[in-house]
C-alpha cells in the first residue's frame, strides 16, 4: 500500500504568514493528489485536486504544487479562518485511498 | 443544493452490529461511486470502503474486511454500511463522501456531516 507522510504535523503561525505543508508519497502517484481542510467539528472540505487545481470557491491564497512523490500546499497569507487541519490524499493506486496523517495549523 | 446526510450512528457493545445510511439530495446519485471515511476521536482520516456507481464492485480497508459491507440503493438515493462484530477501535465519526473522477484525476468532492459510532460496553 502507498503511504502518505505529511510534514510538519503542527504549524504555529500568525495571520498574514506564508504557510507551507509538505506531503510525500511512498511511490510515484503522478498528480493524483488532493488536499482537504478540516475545521473542528466539521467534515473535510476539498481544497485542491490534481495536485494543483483549486476547487471552485476556494480562495486563491491556497495553492498546490508537485508531482511524483513530493507535493506542497501553500497558504500565501494566512487568514483567521484558515486555522484548521489539512490532509493530503492519494488517488492513483487504490485501495486504499490513503490520507496523510494531517497537519494542524495553530495560532502562534 | 447537493447534500449527503448520514444517519444510524449510536452506542453499541463490542461484538454488536450497526447499520449506517447516507441519503443523497439534489444530485444524480446513481452516477457516482461512493465512499465511507472515518475519523476516530482526535485522530486523522481513515478511508473505510468504496462502492462503484452501479454497486457492481466494492473495496474495503483491511481493518474492516470481513466485518463491514457497503451497499447502495440507487432507486432510493441511499448508501449503506453494515457493520458487524464491532470493536472498540471502530469508534469514530463516519462520513460518506462522493467519488469524483474527471479525466486523469480523482477526489472526494462532497462530504456528509458524519454520524458518530461508539463501541463500548
Amino acid at each position: 500500500d502507498i503511504q502518505m507522510t505529511q510534514s510538519p504535523s503542527f504549524v504555529s503561525a500568525s495571520v498574514g504568514d506564508r504557510v507551507t505543508i509538505t506531503c510525500r508519497a511512498s511511490q510515484d502517484i503522478s498528480t493524483w493528489l488532493a488536499w482537504y481542510q478540516q475545521k473542528p467539528g466539521k467534515a473535510p472540505n476539498l481544497l485542491i485536486y490534481a495536485a494543483s487545481t483549486l476547487q471552485s470557491g476556494v480562495p486563491s491564497r491556497f495553492s498546490g504544487s508537485g508531482s511524483g512523490t513530493d507535493f506542497t500546499l501553500t497558504i500565501s497569507s494566512l487568514q483567521p479562518e484558515d486555522f484548521a487541519t489539512y490532509y493530503c490524499q492519494q488517488a492513483n493506486f487504490f485501495p486504499p485511498w490513503a490520507f496523510g496523517q494531517g497537519t494542524k495549523v495553530e495560532v502562534k | 443544493q447537493e447534500q449527503l446526510v448520514e444517519s444510524g450512528g449510536g452506542v453499541v457493545q463490542p461484538g454488536g452490529s450497526l447499520r449506517l445510511s447516507c441519503a443523497a439530495f439534489e444530485l444524480t446519485f446513481r452516477n457516482y461511486g461512493m465512499h465511507w471515511v472515518r475519523q476516530a476521536p482526535g485522530k486523522g482520516l481513515e478511508w473505510v470502503t468504496y462502492v462503484r456507481y452501479d454497486g457492481s464492485n466494492s473495496y474495503h480497508a483491511d481493518s474492516v474486511k470481513g466485518r463491514f459491507t457497503i451497499s447502495r440503493d440507487n432507486s432510493k438515493n441511499t448508501l449503506n454500511l453494515q457493520m458487524n462484530n464491532l470493536r472498540a477501535e471502530d469508534t469514530a465519526i463516519y462520513y460518506c463522501a462522493r467519488d469524483q473522477v474527471v479525466g486523469r484525476t480523482r477526489y472526494f468532492d462532497l462530504w456528509g456531516r458524519g454520524t458518530l459510532v461508539t463501541v463500548s460496553s
